[in-house]
């Protein structure tokens, strides 16, 4: 079955990178895209970036200049990296698979917190 | 970007009750060119990540039971519960897909009363 799992520190210092990491099985990378979203504690959902299916990318406006979504195929493999992180960065990160734009199947999520 | 606003933010709601969560797009999310509504909504239980439960806006996703149902074209869109059951409280939320950013509203939280 299809199945997605979220890993990567716990903890990252302000101004310092974040490299989350988004194993998928029971699915290609090759022919699924798939998106990060994320939820800071109490709050609502925001949409990052997706990887498509043919490699492409597309960014959240608000945080592409920070953004870099990549993926390895032969490990099912996504990546998320962003940049000059600040408090408000703290959020559970999510990765989900996209079907014609929505999400289907979620990761469980990771907590992410900035701070020093 | 398109904004999506919900309504109520919160509800509580008795077991058996019918409830209706509203959810309105700054702009129309049908596309004329398949008459499809780009509104999708998600339920969210503590601790969760969000289950898909709707998408084009009325079609439900495989094992969502019936009494789920989407409705709404355009710009207004509603989420329905019937015979709500406490295995449904939960946090709400609508997702546009029609243009990136793909956007998701503020959520609605079912309580119990």
């Amino acid at each position: 079955q299809v199945q997605l799992k979220e890993s990567g520190p716990g903890l990252v210092q302000p101004s310092q990178t974040l490299s989350l990491t988004c194993t998928v099985s029971g699915l290609s990378l090759t022919s699924n895209s798939v998106s990060w979203i994320r939820q800071p504690p109490g709050k609502g959902l925001e949409w990052m970036g997706v990887i498509w299916s043919n490699g492409g990318t597309d960014y959240n406006s608000a945080i592409k200049s920070r953004l870099s979504i990549s993926r390895d195929t032969s490990k099912s493999q996504v990546f998320l990296k962003m940049n000059s992180l600040q408090t408000e960065d703290t959020a559970m990160y999510f990765c989900a698979r996209n079907i014609a734009f929505f999400f289907d199947y979620w990761g469980q999520g990771v907590m992410v917190t900035v701070s020093s | 970007d398109i904004v999506m606003t919900q309504s109520p933010s919160s509800l509580a709601v008795s077991a058996g009750e019918t409830v209706t969560i509203n959810c309105k797009s700054s702009q129309s999310l049908l596309y004329s060119g398949n008459q499809k509504n780009y509104l999708a909504w998600y339920q969210q239980k503590p601790g969760q990540s969000p289950k898909l439960l709707i998408y084009w806006a009325s079609t439900r996703q495989s094992g969502v039971p019936d009494r789920f149902i989407g409705s709404g074209s355009g710009t207004d869109f509603t989420l329905t519960i019937s015979s709500v059951q406490a295995e449904d409280l939960a946090i709400y939320y609508c997702q546009q897909y029609y243009d990136t950013p793909y956007t998701f509203g503020a959520g609605t939280k079912l309580e119990l009363k």
